[in-house]
């Protein structure tokens, strides 16, 4: 079956940092790959998507690219803000008989300190 | 402001009784999604419906049914609850069931089960 694996948190960083948040994924076809972030109290908000490969999905400073030959589609920040304090979750949507389902990880706490 | 409105926000109740989760999905957009939040199962798919009609359905309880109405909203009905239902419970919503299509959700029903 699908599955979407993130690096394990919580992550701790220090405001300005590299960040990168690894997700590896599992699925027949070619599926389309998202991040969420949920900020405390809130509900999910897409922060980037990428519908095929090589594609580079990019909002707010984050990137990531759709990593066919690796199943991969890691997340990237150059210099983290305390704002970006927040959950993130790795998703994708296989599409065909999933319809429009998304799968998640399991999420990456994310904390940046002043 | 994802477009996703669900009522109630937060909702406490005992153990035995019904509860019913109310969802209108973004303007346009045909197809919703309910989706389970808990700390030990992380996100969960229960269930989809596209233009009124079941299209997928996920980890859902045989005590847990949804439906949607001839205007799009939908409701998942949760019954004979039990302590483990604590969750939180998003609705979701995108213009068709396609992989690519952009998931928009809500901010969350939490529902505490005492």
């Amino acid at each position: 079956g699908n599955s979407v694996t993130q690096m394990e948190g919580p992550v701790t960083l220090s405001e300005e940092a590299f960040l990168t948040i690894n997700c590896t994924y599992t699925a027949t076809g070619y599926p389309s790959l998202f991040w969420y972030v949920q900020y405390p109290g809130e509900g999910l908000q897409l922060l980037l998507k990428a519908t095929k490969a090589d594609d580079k999905g990019s909002n707010k400073g984050f990137e990531a690219t759709y990593r066919k030959e690796t199943t991969s589609f890691h997340l990237e920040k150059g210099s983290v803000q305390v704002s970006d304090s927040a959950v993130y979750f790795c998703a994708l949507n296989a599409g065909g008989t999933s319809y429009g389902k998304l799968t998640f990880g399991q999420g990456t706490i994310l904390t940046v300190h002043p | 402001d994802s477009g996703v409105t669900q009522t109630p926000k937060h909702l406490i109740t005992a153990t035995g009784q019904r509860v019913t989760l109310r969802c209108s999905p973004r303007s346009g957009d045909l197809s919703v999604y309910w989706y389970q939040q808990s700390l030990d199962q992380g996100l969960q798919f229960l269930i989809q419906y596209y233009n009124g009609e079941e299209r997928a359905k996920g980890n859902i309880l045989e005590r847990f049914s949804a439906q949607q109405f001839p205007d799009l909203h939908s409701e998942l009905n949760l019954s004979s609850l039990e302590l483990g239902d604590s969750a939180l419970y998003f609705c979701a919503s995108s213009q068709s069931g396609g992989s690519g299509n952009t998931i928009y959700f809500g901010e969350g029903s939490w529902l505490t089960v005492v």
